[in-house]
């Protein structure tokens, strides 16, 4: 079975400073894994997809991330954050039947 | 392109009520998803379907049905709602290929009262 664990509930960063928001995952074969992030009472936004192409993944708004099988992480990075970044962060893992499977979410606040 | 569709974008509903949750996708795609989530959760899948006419229970299936007679549409239906049934409902729809990615709706934000 697919799962994936945020490592972090809450991330607080300054602004130009670099975000780090940690998932891994477990999957029993090669995953597709997926980077949403939702902003307050807002739907979901696909920052950014990892389907078994290259390992360093680049998204949308300067986000990128990197799949290491050999540690099954998925972690996403911005080298300089912004106040338009304070959102909630998912890690997603695609499952049987293209089912996604959601980690708990990481919130990133950014303070000026 | 619309993408997927959700009405309503809000309700409020009395405990025992019943509603149905609409979804429609205009892209042709076979799998379709109902998913719920609670205040500061992640999503958690409800029901889904991987094509028309067949429909299968995901991890929170109790309190809800759905039917898939077309492609395009995928309402989810609340029987007797109750308080717990409180959460916001995201439909998605994806076109089931390795090197794609699933497109969400906007989202329907439901209270029982």
């Amino acid at each position: 079975a697919q799962s994936v664990t945020q490592l972090d509930s809450h991330v607080s960063v300054s602004e130009g400073t670099p975000v780090l928001l940690r998932c891994n995952y477990s999957s029993s074969y090669s995953p597709s894994l997926f980077w949403y992030v939702q902003h307050p009472n807002k739907g979901l936004q696909l920052l950014l997809k990892y389907t078994s192409a290259a390992t360093l993944v680049k998204g949308i708004n300067g986000f990128e991330a990197e799949f290491k099988k050999s540690e099954t992480s998925f972690h996403l990075t911005k080298p300089s954050a912004h106040m338009s970044d304070a959102a909630e962060y998912f890690c997603v893992v695609r499952g049987s039947s293209y089912k996604l499977i959601f980690g708990s979410g990481t919130r990133l606040l950014v303070r000026p | 392109n619309a993408g997927v569709t959700q009405t309503p974008k809000f309700r409020i509903l009395k405990i025992g009520q019943s509603m149905t949750l609409q979804c429609t996708q205009d892209m042709n795609h076979n799998y379709m998803y109902w998913y719920r989530q609670d205040p500061g959760m992640g999503l958690k899948l409800i029901y889904y379907s991987v094509g028309a006419g067949i429909t299968d229970k995901g991890e929170v299936p109790n309190g809800y049905n759905v039917s898939r007679s077309t492609t395009e549409d995928f309402p989810l239906r609340l029987e007797l709602a109750a308080p717990s049934q409180t959460s916001v409902y995201f439909c998605a729809s994806d076109p089931g290929q390795s090197n794609t990615e699933a497109f969400f709706g906007q989202g329907t934000r439901l209270t029982v009262v």
